[in-house]
């Protein structure tokens, strides 16, 4: 069975500062996908990344990163120098490639505040 | 670009009545799928389509139903609802439906019964 874990419940840090959101999966498939997805106050779901099983190649898009570890099933997600706009709840999710409905599973998310 | 629009945004009812969510994806995204976002909660996954047949199905009670139609819309149709059902209700597209297609979500409905 599939399953995301975000240990991290909330996360506070003074704007400039660099955060990391750590995200946790299990699945028995060998292709699969991993997915960041931001929920700003406002509430949609902004798309933000996705990494399939065998691109463990590190990702870095603009203050964002992503450091994906098949050793340690881990997709953690960096924020540097964190700005007050990147204040949201973040969501890891996974797909397998196998599951032809194709529904993701989140992660209970890691709400993110960055304080002026 | 042109997003997945959903209908109504927000959406306010009494117990037992009925609510119908629409949902419009991406133009020229064949599969559709929808979430319930509880307070506080990650999204649930309730139920997809794809070419206009149901394509899998998750956590969805049996008073809802959905379909989608020839223009690829969908309508989520909730019936007796419940104080429980008062959640966020996203609608998601993609393009195909094989896995690890990216799912890009509407702004969501915001269903409140009372």
């Amino acid at each position: 069975a599939q399953k995301v874990t975000q240990a991290q419940t909330e996360i506070s840090v003074v704007e400039k500062e660099d955060v990391t959101l750590d995200c946790v999966y299990e699945t028995r498939d060998t292709t699969y996908y991993l997915f960041w997805y931001k929920q700003p106050p406002s509430g949609e779901l902004v798309f933000l990344i996705r990494r399939n099983s065998f691109d463990e190649q590190n990702e870095i898009s603009g203050r964002y990163s992503w450091n994906f570890q098949k050793s340690t099933s881990s997709f953690n997600f960096t924020i540097t120098a964190s700005q007050v706009v990147d204040s949201a709840v973040y969501f890891c999710a996974l797909s397998e490639a196998n599951n032809y409905g194709q529904n993701f599973v989140f992660g209970p998310g890691t709400r993110l505040s960055v304080l002026p | 670009a042109a997003g997945v629009i959903q209908s109504p945004r927000h959406l306010i009812k009494e117990k037992r009545e009925t609510a119908t969510l629409k949902c419009y994806p991406i133009p020229r995204h064949d599969t559709v799928y929808w979430y319930q976002q509880g307070p506080g909660q990650d999204p649930q996954f309730l139920i997809s389509f794809y070419e206009k047949m149901q394509s899998d199905k998750g956590s969805i009670p049996d008073r809802f139903s959905a379909q989608q139609f020839s223009d690829y819309h969908s309508e989520l149709n909730m019936s007796s609802l419940e104080l429980g059902d008062s959640a966020l209700y996203f609608c998601a597209s993609s393009l195909g439906t094989s896995g690890g297609r990216t799912q890009y979500f509407g702004p969501g409905t915001r269903l409140t019964v009372l």
